[in-house]
């Protein structure tokens, strides 16, 4: 099965630096890239997904980067600011209705001002 | 998008009894549910996938006699923890994927559990 590692596990910048979290897949087979923030206590929130058609997505501050062949893609934050502050996982699956999401063991990102 | 709903949020229970956490997607059928664990600082782990009027599939080590799980309709899944101890005590988080929105999966709101 899937399996996903996600590093670092924990991260720390000044605000209005860059963030990088990057993760790696095993399964060949999945398409499907998401990442999600999490606050405590509550359930994990998608902030961007990429599929496997396409190398690179952005939206606003966030963009996520895939590489197929190395089976990794990278989540990157620019500008950052404190309420960024969160866990973020990566995730992977082949997206068809019946695969699960596979998470990596999350980022815990800490913005200082 | 799509939402799923999750209940209750928490609850606490003695050890040894069950409880029943319902996972719901209010605006679209779902074949297809997964159940997550997430004990604290830790990720996301899958325990099952439930299959409308069909049989569960766990994931290794998570016992089915333990986790019952039930996807009697195309909305509506649960989880029973029976005879509960404190090492069950974990966040319980559903989802489900609505295919009209690109496969996207969504999240139930979660339940946290705390056996006494």
């Amino acid at each position: 099965g899937e399996n996903v590692e996600q590093h670092p596990s924990t991260l720390s910048v000044q605000e209005g630096d860059s963030a990088v979290i990057k993760c790696t897949y095993s399964d060949s087979a999945s398409n499907y890239f998401p990442w999600y923030k999490q606050e405590l206590g509550k359930r994990p929130q998608l902030i961007i997904d990429i599929r496997s058609n396409v190398g690179e997505k952005k939206d606003q501050r966030i963009a996520v980067t895939l590489n197929k062949t190395a089976k990794h893609f990278s989540l990157h934050i620019t500008e950052t600011q404190p309420e960024d502050s969160a866990v973020y996982f990566c995730a992977a699956s082949n997206n068809q209705a019946g695969t699960a999401l596979i998470f990596g063991k999350g980022t815990t990102l800490s913005v200082s001002s | 998008g799509a939402v799923v709903s999750q209940h209750p949020s928490r609850v606490i229970c003695k050890s040894g009894t069950s409880v029943k956490i319902e996972c719901r997607s209010l605006d679209f059928q779902a074949t297809t549910m997964f159940w997550y664990r997430q004990f604290p600082k830790q990720s996301l782990m899958l325990m099952a996938t439930s299959n409308e009027g069909s049989k569960a599939t766990y994931e290794q080590g998570v016992e089915k006699d333990k986790f019952l799980i039930n996807h009697a309709s195309l909305t509506l899944s649960t989880l029973t923890v029976t005879s509960a101890h404190p090492e069950d005590s974990s966040f319980y988080i559903c989802s489900a994927r609505d295919q009209g929105h690109t496969g996207e999966l969504f999240f139930g709101e979660g339940s946290r559990l705390t056996v006494l």
